[in-house]
């Protein structure tokens, strides 16, 4: 069935490095893949998203690059800092399709150390 | 320009009761998915539905849980009979259309089973 794996599942950096976050998907079907961040008791927020006809996207400090092939999609996050820390997910769905459910992978604890 | 509201933030059942949890799509929007995250885990698919119409329930448990969107007023996801497991974060997101692919979330149900 359609799967999404994320990793890693906890991630630790100072301030200023960068983080990358990497995601698989089973579906080749799948077309669009948003990425959201989740504060401790908060709603998923879409920070960033792509459709399957762009390679890569940018917003600021936040890129997130697909490869259709290997069925790969990382999210980059440059020069973080504190209130980026948050549990990020990764997701996958087929839009236009039967259905438009996300798949979401697993979720990973950024922590970003002052 | 409100965004997706869900109604109650917290709700506490003991075992055996009625949870009946509301949402109110963005305004506009006449798609609803709703999605449940377990303790320290993500997000997993549950149900979407359209305005009279339910499009794909296949993340939905068969027995107890049921879900309507009705022509005039919220969503409503309710589970009959609540076990301890029912115990979770239950989030609805909407759409504009289906070939809309930014899905809105709403800030959650935090049901809690006694």
């Amino acid at each position: 069935g359609e799967n999404v794996e994320q990793h890693p599942s906890t991630l630790s950096v100072q301030e200023g490095d960068s983080a990358v976050i990497k995601c698989t998907y089973s579906d080749s079907a799948s077309n669009y893949f948003p990425w959201y961040k989740q504060e401790l008791g908060k709603r998923p927020q879409l920070i960033i998203d792509i459709r399957s006809n762009v390679g890569e996207k940018k917003d600021q400090r936040i890129a997130v690059t697909l490869n259709k092939t290997a069925k790969h999609f990382s999210l980059h996050i440059t020069e973080t800092q504190p209130e980026d820390s948050a549990v990020y997910f990764c997701a996958a769905s087929i839009i236009g399709g039967a259905t438009n459910k996300l798949i979401f992978g697993t979720g990973t604890l950024l922590a970003v150390q002052p | 320009n409100a965004g997706v509201m869900q109604n109650p933030r917290h709700l506490v059942r003991r075992r055996g009761q009625e949870a009946r949890l509301r949402c109110s799509p963005m305004k506009g929007h006449s798609h609803v998915y709703w999605y449940r995250q377990l303790p320290e885990e993500g997000l997993k698919f549950m149900v979407y539905l359209q305005k009279e119409n339910i499009i794909d329930e296949s993340g939905m448990p068969k027995e107890r849980f049921s879900a309507e969107f009705p022509k005039e007023g919220p969503s409503i996801l309710r589970i009959q009979q609540v076990v301890r497991g029912d115990s979770a974060a239950y989030f609805c997101a909407s759409s504009g259309t289906s070939l809309e692919s930014t899905q809105y979330f709403g800030p959650g149900t935090r049901l809690t089973v006694l």
